[in-house]
């Protein structure tokens, strides 16, 4: 299965400001998704990231909040801009792997955001 | 809204089988069920998923009833490692857009 890491692995920051955070996987693969998992919540989509494409946001999170690049294969990154309290959550980057021909997805280890 | 609905936790017993009961009575004839589970402070792992047939691999099996309407995760032989949160997942092969629920938090005690 495909590894993935994520950067930074918790941050905290001041409201107003922004982050990116960065997902590597250890092989190609066309399907990487972006999560975000409020306190004591579940996994909600943010967004699908294919790449050479721009990204399809699920409802109530837009590309002015939420840009995410996806320039190659193996990397893409989701930036948390104009930061809130709000926004402290935990951000999950997963991807499809490819190689298996099934459609199961593998998950990063998470992003702890806590904005203050 | 998530399509599946589980008991919020669940004790098992160390080393017995723990069963994790999932109803999805209102599947698709094309959608799967998925099982994934979250160990704190983790990313989501995948387990398991199947259609219409009872599935096994190395971490579970899964029971789907003849009329798909609800099934079962089941843990062999529970560990202390197995202690997470559970979540049911139905959705299309070719649809990625799983839906989270809020899970059943399985806590195996010695």
């Amino acid at each position: 299965s495909a590894v993935i890491s994520q950067k930074p692995s918790r941050d905290i920051c001041q409201r107003g400001t922004s982050l990116t955070i960065q997902c590597q996987v250890d092989s190609q693969v066309t399907m990487m998704f972006w999560y975000r998992q409020q306190p004591g919540q579940s996994l909600t989509l943010i967004a699908t990231a294919n790449q050479g494409s721009e990204a399809t946001y699920e409802s109530g999170f837009v590309i002015d909040k939420f840009p995410i690049s996806r320039p190659n294969l193996t990397f893409s990154t989701l930036t948390v801009s104009n930061m809130s309290p709000e926004d402290s959550s935990i951000y999950l980057c997963s991807v499809e792997d490819d190689d298996r021909g099934t459609y199961e997805q593998y998950f990063g280890p998470g992003t702890r955001l806590t904005v203050t | 809204d998530a399509k599946t609905t589980q008991p919020p936790s669940m004790d098992c017993a160390e080393g017995r089988a723990a069963n994790l009961p999932c109803n999805h009575s209102t599947i698709s004839g094309n959608e799967y069920v998925y099982w994934y589970r979250q160990i704190h402070s983790q990313g989501p792992q995948y387990i398991i998923h199947g259609l219409k047939n009872n599935e096994t691999n190395e971490m579970a099996s899964l029971i789907i009833t003849e009329d798909r309407k609800s099934s079962t995760l089941i843990l062999p032989h529970a560990t202390l490692r197995d202690t997470a949160v559970y979540y049911c997942i139905v959705a299309l092969d070719s649809n990625y857009q799983l839906i989270w629920g809020a899970g059943t938090k399985l806590i195996i005690k010695p």
